[in-house]
């Protein structure tokens, strides 16, 4: 069956330290693989898009791989603060067009 | 950038109350929008494909007579969660893509509506 992984355990960190977290996804081949930030009572706000032909991604503290060999994809945020704290999901395209389908989120607190 | 919006945030309600959820895309027009629901520390479930002008197609498991989609422009979805009992009760959120259901971009979302059935 499909799914697509995240650490449901959530990541604690110091603040200045990187933050990584995973997805593995098994029985999918998107073509691309987004990522994405929610915090409570809020809808989800896009950060990243990877592409299946792309390794790694960045945009200001944020890098992003995509290793479509092992089926998984790495989101690190560099230099963390405490305005970080949230809740981190992926997803992949799944389907036609901008279906997506995501995983279950890991959150992230990031400490003074 | 792109921005949806999406109206009531909340809503409480008797049970047997129908309840309209609407969605709109202010900045860009949206032939397809996401519906998805959200259960308490559980990841986003999509619920259908709203597009614009045609009926809307629902995943396996979603009652089309209980979540009725309409999107009869290229800036409002509606959904409408018929004769809501208590287990209907969740964080129901859209989302919409710039280009339309083939571009590939990413989704923007709305800020979600929590439906609490009484």
């Amino acid at each position: 069956s499909q799914k697509i992984e995240q650490n449901s355990e959530a990541l604690n960190i110091q603040e200045g330290k990187t933050a990584t977290l995973t997805c593995n996804y098994t029985n999918y081949s998107p073509a691309y693989l987004q990522w994405y930030r929610q915090d409570p009572g809020r809808g989800p706000v896009f950060l990243l898009l990877i592409r299946e032909n792309e390794k790694e991604k960045r945009k200001e503290r944020l890098k992003v791989t995509f290793d479509t060999t092992l089926k998984q994809s790495l989101f690190h945020i560099t230099a963390s603060q405490p305005a970080d704290s949230a809740t981190y999901l992926c997803a992949l395209s799944a389907g036609a067009g901008n279906m997506l389908t995501f995983g279950g989120g890991t959150r992230l607190m990031v400490k003074p | 950038g792109a921005v949806v919006s999406q109206h009531p945030s909340r809503v409480i309600c008797k049970s047997g109350t129908s309840v309209k959820i609407e969605c709109r895309s202010l900045d860009f027009q949206a032939t397809t929008m996401f519906w998805y629901r959200q259960f308490p520390k559980q990841s986003l479930m999509l619920m259908a494909t709203s597009n614009e002008g045609s009926k809307a197609t629902y995943e396996q498991g979603v009652e089309k007579d209980k979540f009725l989609i309409n999107h009869a422009s290229l800036t409002l979805s509606t959904l409408t969660v018929t004769s809501a009992h208590p287990e209907d009760s969740s964080f129901y959120i859209c989302s919409a893509a710039e280009g339309g259901q083939y571009s590939n971009q990413p989704q923007h979302f709305g800020d979600g509506t929590r439906l609490s059935i009484l």
